[in-house]
């Protein structure tokens, strides 16, 4: 199993600009999640999918939009990209919601300017 | 406000020794608990677990210790090896409330470093 993956790796938009960060899981978990990390910061939740067409807000969703069209993939859009969500970004899924263990993709680096 | 948070924001070990990290967290109705690793570049990567009704959980080389009278966790890392070197994140599970279905809050992390 490839587990968690995520891409592109790197990106930097212009202000204004927007774009859709990939995840794709192969574990054929319900649950999705995409989390955003500043620097020297925890992770703090953007969006979260418990299943293919339901998604939910997490604590930082504004600017942001997802969709979940299967069980294996969970995009993340922005729409017009601010210096504000400069950060990386990581995509996650589990089995579980209530508890276990999320396996979280290798991360994308995000730069507006 | 609640939150999840550490102690001390960074460690520095020798190799051999012990580690212990630790994590405070506010909301005494959260249920669930867990540590991750985060090595530079990397995603974070699952350690160990603990559930409210647990009070230590082991697992190879870590020792995850729930106190939950004074809404505290730690974690314990047996001779610690420079591959330990990463920041440590603790993370608690709070059940749902007020309408929301799930909140795992992460804390800011710990950063340990071995000397070999």
């Amino acid at each position: 199993n490839a587990g968690v993956t995520q891409t592109p790796k790197f990106r930097i938009l212009k202000i204004g600009q927007s774009m859709t960060l990939q995840c794709t899981q192969d574990m054929n978990h319900n649950y999705m999640y995409w989390y955003r990390q500043d620097p020297g910061m925890g992770l703090k939740l953007i969006y979260y999918s418990v299943g293919a067409g339901i998604t939910d807000k997490g604590e930082v969703p504004n600017g942001y939009n997802v969709s979940r069209s299967t069980t294996e993939d969970f995009p993340l859009r922005l729409e017009l990209a601010a210096p504000s969500q400069t950060s990386v970004y990581f995509c996650a899924s589990s089995y579980s919601l209530a508890g276990g263990e999320q396996y979280f993709g290798p991360g994308t680096r995000l730069t507006v300017t | 406000g609640e939150s999840v948070g550490l102690h001390l924001p960074t460690l520095s070990v020798q190799e051999g020794d012990n580690s212990i990290i630790n994590c405070a967290y506010s909301n005494s109705a959260s249920d669930y608990f867990i540590w991750y690793k985060q090595e530079s570049g990397k995603g974070p990567q699952f350690i160990i677990d603990i559930r409210s009704n647990m009070d230590k959980r082991q697992g190879q080389r870590v020792t995850v210790l729930l106190n939950k009278t004074v809404k505290h966790l730690s974690l314990q890392i047996a001779a610690t090896q420079p591959g330990d070197s990463a920041v440590y994140f603790c993370a608690e599970n709070r059940p749902p409330s007020g309408g929301s279905n799930y909140k795992l809050t992460f804390g800011k992390g710990t950063l340990l470093t071995v000397n070999p």
